[in-house]
């Protein structure tokens, strides 16, 4: 079955500390997308990429980078500069219906 | 303003109910529109994709007013099981989807 594999479920990282998200999708999409969502909160785009070798910034990409060197990875790394990393990460990627979603990583500074 | 508005609700009525959301957004160079639901500590799924001439799907009605630039949604005879948050999406052609921030619906006994 195609879909989009988030990995970690739960993560937690250390004050100071480089965590990398892993999104892998088998649905042959082009496009893929990095969201974060806080409680009671929506989504807020964190990066894209359309193709492969490209990616753009969203609205919220400071302390956050991305690689796309594969067409079915699109890693997110959060790095120490993010100050409030705490929150539910969300990888999607996009097909003909619209957004297809990964299960989401739950990232808990500790 | 925010690009894409919800009410956040909670909406809480009992099964068997009508209930009705209403979405709208700011840039009229929206093209696609659909909505998600969103359960608890889940990620988003797509529910239905809305269309000009409005569209159904079971209990589930989507409308779309370009005019008002608005979108609704009509869930008839509620289930224990619509219970979620639901999202309203939009985006422009080769733009990235908005995400409205979410209409929580509680469905009680």
């Amino acid at each position: 079955d195609g879909g989009i594999t988030q990995s970690p479920k739960y993560l937690f990282r250390k004050e100071g500390q480089n965590v990398t998200l892993s999104c892998e999708q088998n649905l042959n999409h082009d496009a893929m997308y990095w969201y974060r969502q806080d409680p009671g909160q929506g989504l807020r785009l964190i990066y894209y990429s359309q193709i492969v070798n490209d990616f753009q910034k969203g609205d919220i990409a400071e302390g956050y980078s991305v690689s796309r060197e594969k067409k079915e990875s699109f890693p997110l790394t959060v790095t120490s500069a993010q100050k409030n990393p705490t929150a539910f990460y969300l990888c999607a990627s996009e097909g003909l219906h619209g957004y297809t979603f990964g299960s989401g990583t739950r990232l808990t500074v500790v | 303003r925010k690009e894409v508005e919800q009410d956040p609700g909670p909406f809480n009525v009992p099964e068997g109910a009508t209930v009705a959301f209403n979405c709208t957004y700011s840039n009229s160079a929206s093209q696609s529109f659909f909505w998600y639901r969103q359960d608890c500590r889940k990620e988003p799924k797509l529910l239905m994709s809305v269309y000009s001439s409005g569209n159904e799907d079971g209990r589930f009605t989507a409308q779309l007013n370009r005019a008002s630039q608005y979108i609704s949604l009509l869930i008839r005879d509620s289930k224990l099981s619509d219970s979620a948050t639901y999202l309203c999406v939009v985006n422009r052609h080769g733009q990235n989807f908005v995400f409205g921030p979410g209409t929580r619906l509680s469905v009680l006994p």
